[in-house]
């Protein structure tokens, strides 16, 4: 079983639908929970960072981790075709120094 | 403020040989972290340095190195390419431990690798 699983996709969804993304992971010396959005030929960026279980809001995007069940998801608001992109979560803890562990990203489509 | 810079951007080389990447990490950010990228293992995690020392090293083989300058450049380095290692090689850097704080690893655009 991999540290981290995620639905590959592709994801395909009209403009201004919700989309949800989703990690499961199996280790629970994780605390801290990124989302990083990548677009082609380019180096993945920051979306959204949680530490801990919780929610956290930032203007469309929305993450949650669940660290009871192991879960964590990213939710998009009012999706544009500018969010097409594969998205990656990463996770770390206080044992792993910069080592995040990554998910292999799900590729997302919104069509317009 | 000049991002993440790595070159080469793209390279093709032949089995066997050794082939050398760098990366130019912010200007003031002292931790430089490598990683893997293919379609199969999607992100993987090969060193990390901080002012010049390797701080932390994933699981791949002797054949990965690296090192990091006074001005925090860094190189990696695979030695006897193998076609397995065809994959697009990520350097990210960050202020410090930025994992703590705000979890953000600015990455560059990534040097593509193609063994044949």
């Amino acid at each position: 079983q991999k540290e981290v699983e995620q639905d590959p996709g592709p994801l395909s969804v009209p403009e201004g639908a919700i989309v949800s993304l989703n990690c499961t992971y199996s280790n629970s010396a994780f605390q801290y929970f990124m989302w990083y959005r990548q677009y082609s030929r380019k180096g993945p960026e920051l979306l959204m960072y949680t530490y801990s279980s919780g929610n956290k809001e930032d203007g469309r995007f929305t993450a949650q981790v669940d660290k009871s069940s192991k879960y964590i998801s990213l939710f998009i608001r009012d999706s544009q075709p500018s969010d097409s992109a594969t998205y990656l979560c990463a996770m770390s803890g206080d044992n792993y120094g910069q080592n995040f562990v990554f998910g292999p990203g799900t590729r997302l489509s919104v069509l317009p | 403020k000049a991002g993440v810079t790595q070159t080469p951007r793209y390279l093709i080389k032949t089995r066997g040989q050794q082939v050398t990447l760098s990366c130019s990490p912010i200007s003031g950010h002292r931790s430089v972290s490598w990683y893997q990228q293919t379609p199969g293992q999607g992100l993987q995690f090969l060193f990390e340095y901080f002012s010049e020392t390797q701080r932390n090293k994933g699981n791949f083989p002797g054949r990965f190195s690296g090192r990091q300058f006074s001005n925090s450049r860094s190189e990696m380095n695979v030695s006897t390419l193998e076609l397995g290692d065809s994959a697009l090689y990520l350097c990210a850097s960050s202020w410090g431990l930025a994992v703590k704080n705000t979890g953000e690893l600015f990455f560059g655009e990534g040097s593509r690798l193609t063994v044949l």
